[in-house]
C-alpha cells in the first residue's frame, strides 16, 4: 500500500515550452501532496504544498507564476513548468501524505528527471 | 531556526560492518523524525519514523534509529551492512500538527566495500 506514481520518469522539453508532471496517490487519498526539487548531489528542496480543492502554498523563492501547481483531487496533483530554461533542469519529486486520522507519514514519487535544452 | 544536520557527507563501510549515520535536529516544537534512503534515481523510501513512545523505533531492512532528546539526535544505524544498502540516506525532521512540511538533511551517502 501507499504508492505514489510519477508521470512522466523523465522528460526532455526546448527552451521556452512548458511541461507537466503528475503525482498520484494510487491507493490512498491524499489531502495533501509536496512538490520537491533535487539538484544532483544535494538534498530535497520544499517548493510547494498542494493542498486538494485550494491553492498551492510556495516557498519562499519559488515563483508561483511558472511552477503551477493544481490538486483537482484527492489523487492527483500535477506541477507544470512552464517556460521552461535550462536553470529548471532538475530532478522533480512529489510526495503525498495520507490523509486519514493519525496518519503523518508522507510517501514519495519515484522523480520525475526534467532536461530543458 | 529549524534545520537538520547530517554531518557525514560520505560513509564508506565494509560490507558486514555497523553502521550508524548521525542525525542532529533543531526544532522549536515536538518533532515528528524521519529517516529516508534513495537509490540513484528513485525516490525516497520510508525506513522508519519516529512520532512518540519508546525512543528506539525498528525500520525496514534491519534499520533502527535512537531518539535522544537530549542530544536533539535521531542516529540511524545497523549491525551488519549489505552491498545493497549502498544509497544515499536522508533524515528528515516534521512538525506536530496540520502542515506536515519536512525538513530535509543534506544526506549522507553511503558506500559499501566487499
Amino acid at each position: 500500500g501507499a504508492v505514489v506514481s510519477q508521470h512522466p520518469s523523465w522528460v526532455i522539453c526546448k527552451s521556452g515550452t512548458s511541461v507537466k508532471i503528475e503525482c498520484r496517490s494510487l491507493d490512498f487519498q491524499a489531502t495533501t501532496m509536496f512538490w520537491y526539487r533535487q539538484f544532483p548531489k544535494q538534498s530535497l528542496m520544499l517548493m510547494a504544498t498542494s493542498n486538494e480543492g485550494s491553492k498551492a502554498t510556495y516557498e519562499q523563492g519559488v515563483e508561483k507564476d511558472k511552477f503551477l501547481i493544481n490538486h483537482a483531487s484527492l489523487t492527483l496533483s500535477t506541477l507544470t513548468v512552464t517556460s521552461a530554461h535550462p536553470e529548471d533542469s532538475s530532478f522533480y519529486i512529489c510526495s503525498a501524505r495520507d490523509g486519514r486520522e493519525g496518519r503523518h507519514e508522507q510517501y514519495f514519487g519515484p522523480g520525475t528527471r526534467l532536461t530543458v535544452t | 531556526a529549524q534545520s537538520v544536520t547530517q554531518p557525514d557527507i560520505h560513509i564508506t563501510v565494509s560490507e558486514g560492518a555497523s553502521l550508524e549515520l548521525r542525525c542532529n535536529y533543531s526544532y522549536g516544537a515536538t518533532p515528528y523524525l524521519f529517516w529516508y534512503v534513495q537509490s540513484p534515481g528513485q525516490g525516497l523510501q520510508l525506513l522508519l519514523k519516529y512520532f512518540s513512545g519508546d525512543t528506539l523505533v525498528q525500520g525496514i531492512k534491519g534499520f533502527e534509529a535512537e531518539f535522544k532528546r537530549s542530544q536533539s539526535s535521531f542516529n540511524l544505524r545497523k549491525p551488519s551492512v549489505h552491498w545493497s544498502d549502498a544509497a544515499e540516506y536522508f533524515c528528515a525532521v516534521g512538525a506536530v500538527g496540520a502542515t506536515n512540511k519536512l525538513i530535509f538533511g543534506t544526506g549522507t551517502l553511503l558506500a559499501v566495500q566487499p
